[in-house]
């Protein structure tokens, strides 16, 4: 099973309208947990880690289910410039070492 | 302050050739980590520096790959002889803590095409 799975899209969103996705992750143990933005041909940007409580970026909400291992993020009045891949990653710990396990991303279009 | 830097941008080389990627991470941060993504899959972790040490090199995908990290600055990773499976975008990142709560800065990425 893979450790973050996401469902890649693309998920073709009207300008100004809301888009939701989720991920789940496998690791029962993770602690913390993130959404990183991807543009074509450039590196992940953390775009906002995700707690417990759920939180609040702007236009961006992160929530997090621990019991059914999921994470979710919703953007809303979306704008052409959210045009990007959303990476779901979550950090494993294990034997001591701590590494990031990402998944595929969702791909986000956002049309006029 | 400088980000994450890498070079090079770009490298294209035949099989059996060898080819060396280098990490410059943000001044100060002792932990450095190696990550890969090939085409149609997900980022993968290779292997995590804090200094000069290997930390972790669990996601190493074998023994063509060598990572060094020499005075606990910059690091390069080598790939000898590279085998077309070895095509894809390599990350590197830094951190000052080594738990990752506060997420990673990646590098902009060396995209190696092996032919």
């Amino acid at each position: 099973r893979k450790e973050v799975e996401q469902d890649p899209g693309p998920f073709n969103v009207p300008e100004g309208a809301t888009v939701a996705f989720n991920c789940t992750y496998s690791n029962s143990a993770s602690q913390s947990f993130f959404w990183y933005r991807q543009d074509c041909r450039k590196e992940p940007k953390l775009l906002m880690s995700v707690y417990s409580s759920g939180n609040e970026d702007g236009r961006f909400t992160a929530q997090l289910n621990r019991a059914s291992q999921y994470i979710s993020l919703l953007i809303r009045d979306s704008k052409l410039s959210d045009s990007a891949t959303y990476l779901c990653v979550v950090n494993i710990h294990d034997y001591g070492n701590n590494r990031l396990a990402f998944g595929k991303g969702n791909q986000v279009v956002v049309i006029p | 302050e400088a980000g994450v830097t890498q070079f090079p941008s770009h490298s294209v080389i035949e099989k059996g050739q060898t080819v060396t990627l280098r990490c410059d991470p943000i001044s100060g941060h002792d932990n450095l980590y190696w990550y890969r993504r090939v085409m149609g899959k997900e980022i993968k972790f290779l292997l995590h520096f804090v200094k000069e040490s290997k930390q972790d090199e669990s996601g190493m995908p074998n023994n063509r790959f060598l990572a060094e990290r020499t005075g606990g600055t910059y690091s390069t990773l080598k790939v000898q002889p590279a085998e077309l499976e070895d095509s894809g975008v390599y990350f590197c990142a830094s951190s000052q803590e080594q738990g990752a709560f506060y997420g990673y800065t990646f590098g902009s990425g060396t995209r190696l095409t092996v032919v």
